[in-house]
């Protein structure tokens, strides 16, 4: 079975603050992990996916495998990073995601 | 590019009525789309995947004559919430998984059964 876990329903920072949004997975096989984001009002966009490497938005996460890991990482929050982030799994075996619980981040001024 | 819209946005039906709710990809042809539902501060709980042509993959506890979904072309999948009930409203969201191997979201539609 494959499950994501994301430990802070909140989380609170100042901006210009840096931020970690935690994600761990269960997975037997070699997932490709996926960060969501949902900014007020609007609809699930991808942020970054793992193979990708990238860096968005000033964000960027490292798939962990020996933690089992998927943190999403930005050295310095902005108000508008303010959203709803979602971890996600897929396995190697379809294209069906596996959804974490969601992290309501708030940058403060 | 890569646009899912979904229709209705918002819909309020009453108890025993069956509601439609389309999921179109704009601009590219999506083999398989799927279906989720989120309920208030809640993330998005799969409910069945949808190929072109065949018929879909519920998952487990999603009634199926409940949760009637069609996916009659590479572009169109319907969801008919078949004699809604109050229970049954929620946000319903659909995604397309397209060309470059990832999920493209729909707005999502708000279910109010009365």
């Amino acid at each position: 079975a494959q499950r994501v876990t994301q430990p802070e329903k909140l989380l609170s920072v100042f901006k210009g603050a840096p931020v970690e949004l935690k994600c761990n997975y269960s997975y037997s096989g070699s997932p490709e992990l996926f960060w969501y984001v949902q900014y007020s009002r609007q609809r699930l966009q991808l942020l970054l996916r793992h193979i990708s490497r990238e860096s968005i938005k000033g964000f960027t996460a490292d798939l962990n495998k020996g933690e089992t890991s998927f943190h999403l990482k930005k050295p310095f929050a902005q108000e508008e990073d303010s959203a709803m982030y979602y971890c996600a799994l897929r396995g190697t075996s379809g294209s069906r995601l596996t959804f974490g619980e969601g992290t309501q981040l708030t940058v403060n001024p | 590019g890569a646009v899912v819209s979904q229709h209705p946005s918002r819909v309020i039906c009453k108890s025993g009525t069956s509601v439609k709710i389309e999921c179109r990809s704009l601009d590219f042809q999506a083999t398989t789309m799927f279906w989720y539902r989120q309920f208030p501060k809640q993330s998005l709980m799969l409910m069945a995947t949808s190929n072109e042509g065949s018929k879909a993959t519920y998952e487990q506890g999603v009634e199926k004559d409940k949760f009637l979904i069609n996916h009659a072309s590479l572009t169109l999948s319907t969801l008919t919430v078949t004699s809604a009930h109050p229970e049954d409203s929620s946000f319903y969201i659909c995604s397309a998984y397209g060309y470059t191997d990832t999920q493209y979201f729909g707005p999502g539609t708000r279910l109010t059964v009365l």
